[in-house]
């Protein structure tokens, strides 16, 4: 089954315990994109890949980071978290940035205490 | 901005009934984009319908644009209870997908 997995789906942690979420998608698509939503203000993006070893800011990259070294994986990592890091994240999968159609993994909701 | 602007916010309909969810953009695009999100769920892609285009369907849904008013509708027919979500649509040129606030459904069983 065409799929984008996240892990994990449930995370609470703690402030400045670094953390990485995890996202593969099995459809050999070449873009990816992590969002980040919230109550009132939606989706935004935090960053997205266009291939292997290609990655750049979303909307609002701050205090995140993300690496491209196998197309299938594109790990969310959190070096440093903070409570306002709390919110449910997507990752996204496509053939290509704006001219298809996308395919979301089904959440991770983090809290950081 | 790329983002569309979905209308009404929320709508309450009873099942059976259709609902019709319209949004509107600023820029020029490619195509526009519809996804569902049930709450607290990954969104699932909808439909596509390229600029060229004025109308598409997939099986109980209809979606139309209108390049020269910047508009596109979504029709979900014969609505269903499993139909209750949100629905966003995003409008896309070169850049990445933005989403907007969404229209809220309920279907009422």
């Amino acid at each position: 089954e065409a799929q984008v997995t996240q892990n994990p789906r449930y995370l609470i942690t703690v402030t400045g315990k670094k953390l990485t979420v995890t996202c593969s998608q099995n459809m050999n698509h070449e873009y990816m994109s992590w969002y980040r939503q919230d109550p009132g203000l939606g989706l935004r993006q935090i960053y997205y890949s266009m291939n292997v070893e290609v990655t750049d800011k979303g909307d609002v990259p701050e205090g995140y980071k993300v690496s491209r070294k196998e197309k299938r994986n594109f790990p969310l990592i959190l070096e440093s978290p903070s409570p306002n890091q709390t919110s449910l994240y997507f990752c996204a999968s496509s053939p290509g940035q704006g001219a298809y159609g996308y395919t979301f993994g089904s959440g991770t909701r983090l809290t950081v205490v | 901005s790329q983002q569309g602007e979905e209308d009404p916010q929320a709508l309450s309909i009873q099942e059976g009934e259709n609902a019709t969810m319209n949004c509107s953009y600023k820029t020029s695009i490619n195509n526009l984009q519809w996804y569902r999100q049930n709450s607290g769920r990954g969104l699932v892609h909808l439909i596509l319908i390229r600029s060229n285009e004025r109308e598409k369907h997939s099986g109980r849904l209809r979606v139309t644009l209108d390049t020269s008013k910047k508009s596109s509708s979504l029709l979900i027919t014969a609505s269903r209870a499993a139909d209750t979500a949100s629905y966003f649509c995003v409008p896309t040129g070169r850049r990445a997908l933005t989403f907007g606030s969404g229209t809220r459904l309920q279907v009422q069983p």
